[in-house]
């Protein structure tokens, strides 16, 4: 099946801690991005990455850290310096090169205790 | 920066009724606007999409409009089904498409 995979699903981490978020897409797609959900809030991009080893800065890269050194994955680190990372992050991915229907993973919850 | 306003936040609707949502974007540029449909604990699906050189765009009971003089675009869902009952984001992106912008959503009732 074709799609796109975050893992874990939940997860819980200590104040302090860094946490990585996994995102694997078998689409053959260039474009890939991160966006956080809160509740009223709609979906807010952290960052976005159009071609392997390059990427970029959302509205609210603060306190967070991607990677992309190949293709089909784009972590993404949520690290201590993030102030209240408590969240819904959904990972997606799109052809590229022009607008176009975002794919969505289904998602990963975060709780920080 | 760039903007996406949705309104309502939430909508209630008697199912048959007809349920009209409506967003504005701040960024000229924009000439791709998707909505997406989310269901409790699912993920976000597009369910229509329209680009700048189109006003109009219908699917079923699903159509979308878009104003590019006023930077308005709606979705308008006819003959509404329990089924129809999710949040529902409208969106905006440009050339190179590499940012999309969301509205807060929507969060649609549908009462049987």
């Amino acid at each position: 099946d074709g799609g796109i995979t975050q893992s874990p699903k939940y997860l819980f981490r200590k104040e302090g801690q860094n946490v990585t978020l996994s995102c694997e897409q078998n689409l053959n797609h260039d474009a890939m991005y991160w966006y956080r959900q809160d509740p009223g809030q709609g979906l807010r991009l952290i960052y976005y990455s159009q071609i392997v080893n390059d990427f970029q800065k959302g509205d609210i890269a603060e306190g967070y850290s991607v990677s992309r050194e190949k293709k089909e994955s784009f972590p993404l680190t949520v690290t201590s310096a993030q102030k209240n990372p408590t969240a819904f992050y959904l990972c997606a991915s799109s052809i590229g090169g022009t607008p176009g229907e975002l794919f969505f993973g289904e998602g990963s919850r975060l709780t920080v205790l | 920066g760039e903007n996406v306003e949705q309104h309502p936040s939430t909508l209630s609707v008697q199912e048959g009724d007809s349920a009209v949502i409506k967003c504005t974007y701040s960024d000229s540029a924009s000439n791709y606007f998707p909505w997406y449909k989310q269901e409790l604990g699912k993920r976000p699906q597009l369910i229509i999409d329209i680009r700048s050189n189109v006003g109009e765009k219908k699917d079923q009971r699903i159509a979308v409009t878009l104003n590019k003089t006023a930077k308005h675009f709606s979705l308008h869902i006819t003959e509404t089904q329990p089924e129809d009952s999710a949040v529902y984001f409208c969106a905006a992106s440009n050339t190179g498409g590499f940012k999309t912008i969301f509205g807060a959503g929507t969060r649609l009732f549908v009462k049987a």
